[in-house]
């Protein structure tokens, strides 16, 4: 069975330091790994996500993550965080190939503090 | 172009009372999922599409919980005797085709109420 691990349930950051969001994964075989962001009273969009390929990928609204095979991690990252970006993340794990379902994690809060 | 649309955007029944929950995925999108978002518990994978048929309905979490698709495009998750237990934010979402790399684009959710 697969499964994802956000093991924070809030990350707090002052405005402008660098921020991390954490996220391990379960998966029989090769992953495609997704991160989704939920801002207050809205849907869950798309951020970016890992298929293939070079393992740090870059997305929306600045942020990137990096793909480490050997920890099962994607961690999601940005340089400067900015106030508007305090929302709710939710790290997502699909096995590559066939017809599978995609598992979430619990989400992170994230709290960027002015 | 649309999004995924998702009816009603709210809904209170009595405990007891069956519910439908309604999504429209975005055109030409094969694979459709439906989840249920609980305070502090994340998304919960319920059941998952791929055109009309249903090749993992793991998450469903009881026999009161059904779901059909049709026509490869609308699908409808009926909660049967409603409890109490029962009342989160159902997400919709759908994608190009199951097993891709797209991306899933999610509706706004329906929240059920179970008074």
């Amino acid at each position: 069975a697969q499964s994802v691990a956000q093991p924070e349930d809030q990350v707090n950051v002052a405005e402008g330091n660098p921020l991390t969001v954490k996220c391990t994964y379960s998966v029989s075989g090769n992953p495609y790994l997704f991160w989704y962001v939920q801002y207050p009273n809205r849907g869950l969009q798309f951020l970016l996500k890992y298929i293939t390929g070079d393992n740090l990928v870059k997305g929306s609204y600045g942020f990137e993550a990096e793909f480490n095979k050997s920890q099962t991690s994607f961690h999601l990252k940005k340089p400067s965080a900015l106030v508007s970006d305090s929302a709710l993340y939710f790290c997502a794990v699909r096995a590559a190939g066939g017809y599978q379902k995609v598992t979430f994690g619990t989400g992170t809060k994230l709290q960027v503090i002015p | 172009g649309a999004g995924v649309s998702q009816s009603p955007s709210n809904k209170v029944t009595e405990k007891g009372k069956d519910v439908e929950l309604r999504c429209d995925p975005i055109s030409g999108h094969t694979a459709l999922y439906w989840y249920r978002q609980s305070l502090g518990q994340g998304l919960e994978f319920l059941i998952y599409f791929q055109g009309n048929s249903a090749p993992d309905k793991s998450g469903l979490p009881s026999d009161r919980f059904s779901a059909e698709r049709t026509g490869g495009s609308v699908s409808t998750l009926t909660i049967q005797r409603t409890q109490q237990e029962d009342s989160a934010v159902y997400l919709c979402a759908s994608s190009l085709q199951g097993g891709d790399r797209s991306p899933l684009h999610f509706g706004n959710g329906t929240r059920l109420t179970v008074t």
